[in-house]
């Protein structure tokens, strides 16, 4: 019964190939995030879709392309990687309702995505 | 622009001591604020939030925090600290007038020793 899961937990590859990371939620919220955690730890977002429309587009390259194909998932596609890909990316879902049970953002457990 | 602050990357607590994460905030409108924590090699775990109401706010494990609306302050607070809290501390604010983006501090690194 976990709440927000991505596939695959580990991501080796080499330079210039094209890779996707899936992410599902069964918390029936209506807003799922990609963020980018980098070797510093720092956490930056990338993507947002509220119902299947992309509401946050951060400067990221095109070479990133996020899709929401239902509510419950957000995939990401990244196209000919390059080694500064190198990250732990993070799926996150929210209810966009506000109300006090319905704010805080919940987390999956990351891809740790390793360019050659 | 909405943006949270976190003035240390790391402290370093005995264990059995009372610890403090300190968490500064830039908010235009009503602030909802939010402290997650991130055990190596883990998702971030949703600890506590402060949406309205009292300025003390309980969270999981034992953790609390302190909203100052005085000094744009959210300081993570636990009277008593277990060497298992050592981890990565996040504080986080909600822009609900941007399409409900959250803004991440740069994370603080807790080491409780025995």
């Amino acid at each position: 019964d976990t709440a927000v899961s991505q596939t695959p937990k580990y991501l080796v590859t080499q330079m210039g190939n094209d890779k996707s990371i899936k992410c599902e939620q069964n918390l029936g919220h209506d807003t799922m995030y990609w963020y980018k955690q980098d070797s510093k730890k720092f956490l930056k977002i990338m993507f947002s879709y509220n119902n299947k429309e992309l509401i946050i587009n951060e400067t990221v390259p095109n070479r990133f392309s996020p899709k929401s194909p239902d509510k419950a998932h957000l995939n990401l596609h990244i196209n000919s990687l390059e080694l500064g890909d190198s990250a732990v990316y993070f799926c996150a879902s929210s209810q966009v309702r506000v109300g006090p049970s319905y704010n805080e953002q919940f987390f999956g457990p990351g891809t740790r995505l390793t360019v050659l | 622009a909405q943006s949270v602050a976190q003035p240390e990357d790391q402290v370093n607590v005995a264990e059995g001591n009372p610890l403090t994460v300190k968490c500064t905030y830039s908010v235009s409108g009503n602030p909802y604020l939010f402290w997650y924590v991130q055990y190596p090699n883990r998702g971030l775990q949703f600890l506590l939030k402060y949406i309205t109401g009292d300025n003390l706010v309980k969270g999981s494990y034992g953790f609390e925090a302190e909203f100052n609306k005085s000094q744009t302050s959210f300081h993570l607070k636990k009277p008593s600290a277990l060497v298992s809290d050592s981890a990565l501390y996040f504080c986080a604010v909600r822009d609900m007038s941007s399409f409900n983006k959250f803004y991440f501090g740069s994370g603080t690194k807790l080491n409780v020793k025995p």
